[in-house]
């Protein structure tokens, strides 16, 4: 069974459409994250859940929308799609706080490509 | 602002040689850090973490990584390089915030390519 899966896994649209990426994990965990994986392999982090509370928002264009329906899902949500969002988009988990004593559990990946 | 920097873009290693992956830090406070490892097209995948005690931290799949605090480096290793090691390699590091209090933030460097030749 996989822990962390996303979808969809690849995700090729216009610009200024709006799309949406879902996550869920089995794992049972109470955090949930958003990461950012440029061409460059650099990755950052977006966003981050705890039990549906929004504990992390970093510094990206209010057209990023997360929205945590249960502790087990994590989506994001994308208005007005620019060609710089293309990326690859990583959900993750971790069994609650502070999140960084514990291992995070990464999704495969979404690979968004705006055109 | 805390930061990790892993000076080398690549590594190349011959199957069964000694590997090393290398990682500096820059924190304030205790640093709690992590390696994690990218196969292609995949998430990543957690190897270790440090948080305190032992200097020497073994991990997944054979790797160990020696936190060293005078150099302030946290080197990643292993005895015997793999094929099936050639892979992306991020060390991260837990951030700070503005009045000096721990985040649930990871801050990772921009990832090493290890490539194992048979």
């Amino acid at each position: 069974d996989t822990a962390v899966s996303q979808t969809p896994k690849y995700l090729v649209t216009q610009m200024g459409n709006d799309k949406s990426i879902k996550c869920e994990q089995n794992l049972g965990h109470d955090t949930m994250y958003w990461y950012k994986q440029d061409s460059k392999k650099f990755l950052k982090i977006m966003f981050s859940y705890n039990n549906k509370e929004l504990i992390i928002n970093e510094t990206v264009p209010n057209r990023f929308s997360p929205k945590s329906p249960d502790k087990a899902h994590l989506n994001l949500h994308i208005n007005s799609l620019e060609l710089g969002d293309s990326a690859v988009y990583f959900c993750a988990s971790s069994p609650g706080l502070p999140a960084v004593l514990y291992e995070q559990y990464f999704g495969p990946g979404t690979r968004l490509t705006v055109t | 602002a805390q930061s990790v920097a892993q000076p080398e873009d690549q590594v190349n290693v011959a199957e069964g040689n000694p590997l090393t992956v290398k990682c500096t830090y820059s924190v304030s406070g205790n640093p709690y850090l992590f390696w994690y490892v990218q196969y292609p097209n995949r998430g990543l995948q957690f190897l270790l973490k440090y948080i305190t005690g032992d200097n020497l931290v073994k991990g997944s799949y054979g790797f160990e990584a020696e936190f060293n605090k005078s150099q302030t480096s946290f080197h990643l290793k292993k005895p015997s390089a793999l094929v099936s090691d050639s892979a992306l390699y991020f060390c991260a590091v837990r951030d700070i915030g503005a009045r000096g209090g721990a985040t649930n933030k990871l801050i990772f460097g921009t990832g090493t390519l290890l490539a194992v030749q048979p």
